[in-house]
């Protein structure tokens, strides 16, 4: 079982707020994601690191910046939320050998 | 272009009976192959995986899933659905070359009494 935490795990705050969602593993894995998730659709990949101080945009534009300083830590920041940032976002990590991705269990954002 | 296909969106069954939901993938090579589900406000918990050998898999929660390389398929299966099973199941690629992952859109299972 793999061991990656999200907090919070719910979150209502005002627009215009800067926000810092966090993600941890404590596996050791190199390579985190984090996805935007809207309910009933499918995930898209925001942002990915391959390991400390790499990051990478991903198929989503997004508003938000991540940053990589520790190889555990992978946290998402919006220096200024908006009502369209609202939506679920999820953290994963991948281990190499073998191929696998596990996932937190959400940061559920409402901006209003 | 590449694509992970669920083309179910939404599934209903009854408890006890048997499931299939369907996955096809469009990448070159075999890619690794996955299955997760997700309960409501949870993220995704892994089913299975296929990376080689074998093309039938096993997960937990009883689930199995069929590897069928003429078919760029990769089907999750159920002999008998327990209505804890209702959830949004998710089949995801990695690619041989690459670090990404892809996802379908989901399939979500109801299972009635």
């Amino acid at each position: 079982e793999a061991d990656i935490y999200q907090t919070p795990r719910y979150l209502v705050i005002g627009t215009g707020k800067k926000i810092t969602l966090e993600c941890s593993q404590t596996m050791g894995h190199d390579k985190m994601y984090w996805y935007q998730q809207d309910p009933g659709m499918e995930l898209h990949l925001i942002h990915y690191s391959y390991g400390v101080n790499s990051t990478e945009k991903g198929d989503l534009s997004s508003e938000s910046t991540v940053s990589r300083i520790r190889t555990e830590h992978f946290p998402l920041t919006l220096e200024s939320a908006r009502p369209s940032h609202t939506s679920q976002y999820l953290c994963a990590s991948s281990e190499e050998a073998p191929v696998t991705q596990y996932f937190g269990p959400g940061t559920r954002l409402t901006v209003l | 272009a590449q694509s992970v296909t669920q083309p179910d969106i939404h599934i209903t069954v009854s408890e006890g009976a048997s499931l299939e939901l369907r996955c096809n993938y469009s990448y070159g090579a075999t890619p690794y192959l996955f299955w997760y589900v997700q309960s409501p406000g949870q993220g995704l918990q892994l089913l299975l995986k296929y990376f080689s050998g074998d093309t039938l898999v096993q997960g937990i929660k009883g689930f199995e899933a069929e590897f069928k390389r003429s078919q760029s398929s990769f089907n999750l299966r159920k002999p008998s659905v327990h209505w804890s099973d209702a959830a949004e199941y998710f089949c995801a690629v990695r690619p041989n070359t690459g670090n990404q992952f892809y996802f379908g859109t989901g399939t979500s299972l109801t299972v009635i009494p």
